[in-house]
């Protein structure tokens, strides 16, 4: 079946620092891959995607580049700031068949001033 | 996107009572899905509501325990029957969109249940 694998949180790190949260997963095909963020109290929000190989998903300031011989979808940011502190969520969904989204476990990113 | 709006947005309950939450989309929608987030926890897959047609539970779920409702493509409901203090979580409820955007799923803002 469909899995994804997160790094483990909490991270915690200073303003303006570089950020990568690991994403790798399992899944027959060409998933579509992608990245929601979760602020403290909030739903979830699309942060960024990517639906085929060597795409690059960007949106303030992150980017993730869809890997398949890697099958990652890592999430880098250059320089960090206080209001990126959130949950993030690596998700994959099925090109074909169901579409249910599988979720990662979730990275808790603090970051401190 | 979406815009996509939650009632109520937070509740404290006490057991053995139940809960009925709305969700409603701003345009119409065909696929929508109800989720759980357990404490610290990620999301949980609670079942798939279709216009139209009966909601697709998944595995752990029952229809007993949390009926849907989806009267038209803009509006859900979610009840959580017989409440006990397990089931204090968040439930979203979200959409998948299609076309320009393709399959994307986009979430509402969440329904904080704290169940005593």
């Amino acid at each position: 079946g469909n899995s994804v694998t997160q790094m483990e949180g909490p991270v915690t790190l200073s303003e303006e620092a570089f950020l990568t949260i690991n994403c790798t997963y399992t899944a027959t095909g060409y998933p579509s891959l992608f990245w929601y963020v979760q602020y403290p109290g909030e739903g979830l929000q699309l942060l960024l995607k990517a639906t085929k190989a060597d795409d690059k998903g960007s949106n303030k300031g992150f980017e993730a580049t869809y890997r398949k011989e890697t099958t990652s979808f890592h999430l880098e940011k250059g320089s960090v700031q206080v209001s990126d502190s959130a949950v993030y969520f690596c998700a994959l969904r099925p090109n074909f068949g169901n579409e249910k989204l599988t979720f990662g476990t979730g990275t808790r990113l603090t970051i401190i001033p | 996107s979406a815009v996509i709006s939650q009632k109520p947005s937070r509740d404290i309950c006490q057991r053995g009572t139940s809960l009925t939450i709305q969700c409603q989309v701003d345009s119409q929608v065909t696929m929508m899905f109800w989720y759980r987030q357990q404490p610290g926890q990620s999301l949980t897959l609670i079942a798939t509501a279709n216009q139209g047609s009966e909601a697709t539970y998944e595995s752990g779920f029952v229809i007993d325990k949390f009926p849907i409702s989806r009267p038209n493509l803009t509006f859900s409901t979610l009840t959580v029957s017989n409440m006990s203090p397990e089931d204090s979580s968040i439930y979203l409820c979200s959409v998948e969109l299609y076309g320009i955007q393709e399959e994307t799923q986009y979430f509402g803002p969440g329904t904080r249940l704290l169940v005593l």
